[in-house]
């Protein structure tokens, strides 16, 4: 039981690439989230999943996209990426009404 | 969106002292957690705790929704409670996090 795993852990892109981070869980929970922790704040909310099939912006949703296809599975998606989307990515579900964080990506954006 | 406010926001310790930590929030919420995100970035579930008191062996939270406050309590504190520790409220669609508190226990 892995809970929720986070792939890549590291990535250094340039300005104007594209990447997509993977989120997955094996804990059949329906809400899952994307946040991003900048130094000396906390974590905002970019966007979240109610279902497999749904989407819905959170609090600083632009340059981001997400899909969830798969209820195990959410993808963030950087199409061009800008150095103010330097920041640690985590993913998290919700289970019992607790939020179960994954380890996060660590992604610089020179 | 709501606000969330953590006090202080850097705390230094000598090991065995007891400490409390405060997270303010500006609007009625049905959901409260606290959070422990440890030095290699770990971010660990404390306490879902919307309301009312609860104690997890050295530490324990209340909440008193009616005041928008919540408290954190850690007793005889340890080097390993290093690290940040966050209040996040709201509801599960949008739970909004503070800035945290950063606890430093020097043995």
């Amino acid at each position: 039981n892995a809970g929720v795993t986070q792939t890549p852990k590291f990535r250094v892109l340039k300005t104007g690439q594209s990447m997509t981070l993977l989120c997955a869980q094996d804990m059949n929970h329906e809400y899952m989230y994307w946040y991003r922790q900048d130094p000396g704040m906390g974590l905002r909310l970019i966007h979240y999943s109610v279902g497999e099939g749904t989407t819905a912006k959170g609090e600083v949703p632009d340059g981001y996209n997400v899909s969830r296809l798969k209820k195990q599975n959410f993808l963030l998606g950087l199409e061009s990426a800008a150095p103010s989307q330097t920041s640690v990515y985590f993913c998290a579900t919700v289970g019992g009404a607790s939020l179960h964080f994954g380890n996060g990506t660590r992604l610089t954006v020179t | 969106g709501i606000q969330v406010e953590q006090s202080p926001p850097d705390l230094i310790l000598q090991e065995g002292a007891n400490s409390t930590l405060r997270c303010n929030f500006s609007d009625s919420v049905n959901n409260l957690q606290w959070f422990h995100q440890n030095p290699w970035g770990q971010l660990i579930n404390l306490f879902y705790i919307p309301s009312g008191t609860k104690q997890n062996g050295r530490l324990s939270a209340t909440t008193v929704a009616t005041e928008r406050y919540s408290l954190l309590y850690i007793s005889s504190s340890q080097t390993t409670d290093s690290g940040v520790y966050f209040c996040a409220a709201g509801n599960n669609n949008d739970m909004r996090f503070g800035a945290g508190t950063r606890l430093t226990v020097k043995p």
